[in-house]
């Protein structure tokens, strides 16, 4: 099956824990995105990367990170100073030939 | 900057019923494309069509039709002859090169569609 897998599905995190949301793409596409997505509300851009070994921040960077040692992974890392992450969270990658964005099923992340 | 504005938060039709979803954009660029996504139940954001600001020809693909106009800034989507099934979140969008291709995300509207 191609597209965008994500992992897991469903995650708890406890008051000062990090926790890493998985984000794997067998498309060959060079970028990919995190939004978060919280309920009855649009995406927000979390982090991007146009290139492996290459990141930016988005709009809400704040409290989260990212890497990208591989074009394939981007995974993103909920950090202890996120203090409101109960979100649905969305990874997507690019088709730069069409612009078009290929998103994952998404993870919805909630704290205990 | 960029905005995306899609008025109606939550839509509710009848089946069989036509129904148009709105949307407005603001941006500086001159070439830029503009997007409809579908998220179901499921959660997974579904791609239903791209656009580009050179073209204004209106699309039509079985029961979905768009609207570009850009005197008003506006990318309307309808669905004619709605069915249960068209019950989703219908998210309008926004990216250009100049945005460093980012894709800017409406608040979404919600359509429910009952038998």
């Amino acid at each position: 099956d191609g597209g965008i897998t994500q992992s897991p599905k469903y995650l708890f995190r406890k008051e000062g824990q990090n926790v890493t949301l998985s984000c794997e793409q067998n498309l060959n596409h060079d970028a990919m995105y995190w939004y978060r997505q919280d309920p009855g509300q649009g995406l927000r851009l979390i982090y991007y990367s146009q290139i492996v070994n290459d990141f930016q921040k988005g709009d809400i960077a704040e409290g989260y990170s990212v890497s990208r040692e591989k074009k394939e992974s981007f995974p993103l890392t909920v950090t202890s100073a996120q203090k409101n992450p109960t979100a649905f969270y969305l990874c997507a990658a690019r088709d730069t030939y069409n612009e078009k964005l290929f998103f994952g099923s998404g993870t919805q992340l909630s704290v205990l | 900057a960029q905005k995306v504005t899609q008025a109606q938060t939550e839509i509710s039709v009848v089946e069989k019923e036509d129904v148009t979803l709105d949307c407005v954009y603001e941006t500086r660029d001159t070439t830029y494309y503009l997007f409809w996504y579908k998220q179901p139940p499921s959660g997974e954001l579904v791609f239903l069509i791209r656009r580009n600001s050179f073209d204004e020809q209106n699309e039509i693909s079985g029961r979905y039709s768009w609207n570009f106009q850009k005197s008003t800034s506006s990318f309307n989507f309808t669905i004619t002859a709605s069915q249960v099934v068209d019950s989703a979140v219908y998210f309008c969008a926004l990216s250009s090169n100049n945005a460093g291709n980012m894709l800017t995300f409406g608040g979404g509207t919600r359509l429910m569609v009952k038998p």
